[in-house]
């Protein structure tokens, strides 16, 4: 069955970086586009940005344009997201989720929270 | 300010119908596939509606969706107090390069 399966969750200091994996199984993680989406506390869904894990090739929301890097290592079908210059605004729980054919999110990571806070 | 506009919440009693709106633009709902997804409290989004009106395997028919024009409804029959969620709109929105939106989110409460 397909599952994707997040780390762990992170507290940091505003200024820092984390970077948050999300490990796919049940299917040929090359064929579908992996998505990443955040959730502030009682707030609602917010696009970040897709990486294709077949090319690398990335799409990221402009407001996040110069904080965010997404990468893939195929060998272990681990897909990361790294946000850079956090804030306290910035924490949020950070959800990795498949593209479907429709392009809808057909799977979701359990999510990871990221506290950020001095 | 989400780019989709869903009511904040929505209420109805076990066994009941109720819908929820998600209303957009010709560069979002008007020319893309619609989502919806249901949140349970302290879980991830699931997929429950794709392509406007299609259901995953394993979500019950008493969910449908529907599109017209730049505005979707999500249907829920025979209401269970296992319901009671947010339900999330989705779709792409071509004028903000943004693959994927969301609407605000509805609270379904069931009484």
């Amino acid at each position: 069955q397909v599952q994707l399966v997040q780390s762990g969750a992170e507290v940091k200091k505003p200024g820092a970086s984390v970077k948050v994996s999300c490990k796919a199984s049940g299917y040929t993680v090359t064929a579908y586009y992996i998505h990443w989406v955040r959730q502030a506390p009682g707030q609602g869904l917010e696009w970040m940005g897709r990486i294709s894990p077949n090319s690398g090739g990335t799409n990221y929301a402009q407001q996040f344009q110069g904080r965010v890097t997404m990468t893939r290592d195929t060998s272990i079908s681990t897909i990361y997201m790294e946000f850079s210059s956090l804030r306290s605004d910035d924490t949020a729980v950070y959800y990795c989720a498949r593209e479907g054919q429709w392009l809808e999110g057909d799977y979701w990571g359990q999510g990871t929270l990221v506290t950020v806070s001095s | 300010q989400s780019v989709l506009t869903q009511p904040p919440s929505v209420s109805a009693a076990p066994g009941q119908k109720v819908t929820i709106s998600c209303s957009g633009s010709s560069s979002n709902i008007g020319n893309s596939y619609v989502s919806w997804y249901q949140q349970l409290p302290g879980t991830a989004p699931k997929l429950l509606i794709y392509d406007n009106n299609k259901r995953p395997s394993g979500i019950p028919d008493r969910f449908s969706g529907s599109k017209s024009g730049t505005s979707a409804t999500l249907g829920i029959t025979g209401l269970q107090t296992g319901d009671e969620a947010v339900y999330y709109c989705g779709t792409r929105d071509s004028s903000l390069s943004a693959l994927w939106v969301f609407g605000g989110g509805t609270k379904l409460t069931v009484l």
